[in-house]
């Protein structure tokens, strides 16, 4: 079945930038999602990309994806202390939404 | 606009007792999900309304969860008996529409109920 795998943790020091990395298996995928959630609130969609296209930017954030290679990323410029969260990366084709499991990103001083 | 609501927002109970829990979603919009999410893993779809209507329950525990959307806009998703492996954040979300072997259309979270099960 479709699996969503990214890595669990990530520390990064303020001001530098983040990079978040996420592998899917559906090749179908049409949509790919990257979604924030801070602690004790639901899942903020940050930035979506189209299957068919390779980059994605929004101010501090910038999405690539290797549809080969079935890898995204999101990396966040200049990361803030409001950054620290965790960060879901998410894939739909035509039915539903897998989610991964999350990565906990940790703003170091 | 308002967001998606959801309540309550904690709840602790004993295992096999009874809950339920309630969402309202964003004004207009016709589908709406219920998620199952575990400490440290990401949300797992439970079911999936278009209208009043299900779409997917194909991984709701139908001998103890059970949802419904009578009016087609809020809905109520209820637990009975609980389990102590049900506590979880349960979320809901909303969209504007879901057309079936199309794109999905962007999903919107409410804040989610936290249950404890001791």
């Amino acid at each position: 079945g479709e699996d969503v795998e990214q890595s669990l943790f990530l520390s990064v020091r303020e001001g530098d930038s983040s990079v978040i990395n996420c592998t899917y298996t559906d090749s179908s995928s049409t949509y790919l999602y990257w979604y924030k959630q801070e602690p004790g609130a639901g899942l903020q969609l940050l930035t979506y990309i189209f299957s068919n296209m390779d980059m994605k930017q929004d101010q501090r954030l910038t999405v690539l994806l290797n549809k080969k290679d079935k890898h995204l990323s999101l990396r966040i410029a200049d990361t803030q202390t409001g950054d620290s969260a965790i960060y879901f990366c998410a894939e739909s084709g035509d039915d539903k939404i897998i989610f991964g499991k999350g990565t906990r990103l940790h703003i170091l001083p | 606009e308002a967001g998606v609501a959801q309540s309550p927002r904690y709840k602790i109970i004993e295992k096999r007792q009874s809950v339920a829990f309630w969402c309202n979603p964003i004004s207009g919009h016709a589908t709406l999900y219920w998620y199952q999410q575990i400490l440290g893993q990401g949300p797992k779809l439970l079911i999936q309304f278009q209208n009043n209507g299900v779409v997917d329950d194909s991984q709701l525990p139908k001998d103890r969860f059970s949802a419904e959307r009578l009016k087609g806009v809020d809905s109520t998703l209820k637990i009975q008996p609980a389990k102590l492996e049900d506590s979880a954040v349960y979320l809901c979300a909303s969209s504007l529409n879901f057309y079936p072997g199309q794109v999905q259309e962007t999903q919107y979270f409410g804040p989610g109920t936290r249950l404890l099960v001791l």
